[in-house]
């Protein structure tokens, strides 16, 4: 059965500075990989989703994500943050269109001014 | 704004009460989903329908109810709930199991 893993409970980055944020997957054959943000008192919304195709996926917001086979992994990157991106971040990971979809248990991220 | 909307927002409800978290969207999508959120777990999914058919139910205790009378409406009744049960409760909907789209939750308080 699939899952996901994120590593980090709480991730601090100031302003400005880049960020990374890890996610982990398991999964037999090629998944179908999701970021996914929540802001406080709303529900999730989606970043990105990777398929097939080119590694690297563009987002929402400036956030990409690049996908590694090898590593089974699913990292969300952005070059500069900003406050605004104090949030929740979800990665996902679904075994196609008819399987449902794995939620890890989240990355509380925090930005220093 | 994700076009699902999510009705109460907040409730509070004794362990002797009944009440109802309804869901509504108008994206014309065929899913709709009931997950759980609590604190420090992964989202779990409790419900799913197909076209107003129950196509998966996540061994959720008899105390959750979810109704779909179409593919626009989603309900979930709750009764003789549990304080372990208090968290936030979201509904979901999709076109194709692709993307998820949320509506904002109701947070629940069981006292």
């Amino acid at each position: 059965a699939q899952s996901v893993t994120q590593p980090d409970i709480h991730i601090t980055v100031s302003e400005g500075a880049s960020l990374e944020l890890r996610c982990n997957y398991s999964y037999g054959a090629t998944p179908y990989l999701f970021w996914y943000v929540q802001s406080p008192g709303q529900g999730l919304q989606l970043l990105l989703k990777y398929f097939s195709g080119d590694t690297l996926v563009q987002g929402i917001k400036g956030f990409e994500a690049e996908f590694k086979r090898s590593q089974s992994s699913f990292n969300l990157r952005k070059p500069s943050v900003h406050w605004s991106d104090a949030a929740e971040y979800f990665c996902a990971v679904g075994a196609g269109r008819d399987d449902k979809i794995i939620f890890g248990k989240g990355t509380r991220l925090h930005i220093l001014p | 704004e994700t076009g699902v909307t999510q009705t109460p927002r907040h409730l509070v409800m004794g362990m002797t009460n009944k009440k109802s978290l309804k869901c509504e969207q108008h994206l014309g999508h065929n899913a709709m989903y009931w997950y759980k959120q609590s604190a420090k777990k992964p989202l779990e999914l409790m419900f799913v329908y197909n076209f107003k058919e129950q196509t998966e139910n996540n061994s959720v205790p008899s105390r959750f109810s979810p109704e779909c009378p179409n593919s626009s409406h989603l309900f979930l009744h709750l009764h003789t709930l549990q304080p372990e049960d208090s968290a936030l409760y979201l509904c979901a909907s999709s076109p194709n199991n692709e993307k998820l789209f949320f509506g904002s939750g109701t947070q629940l308080s069981v006292l």
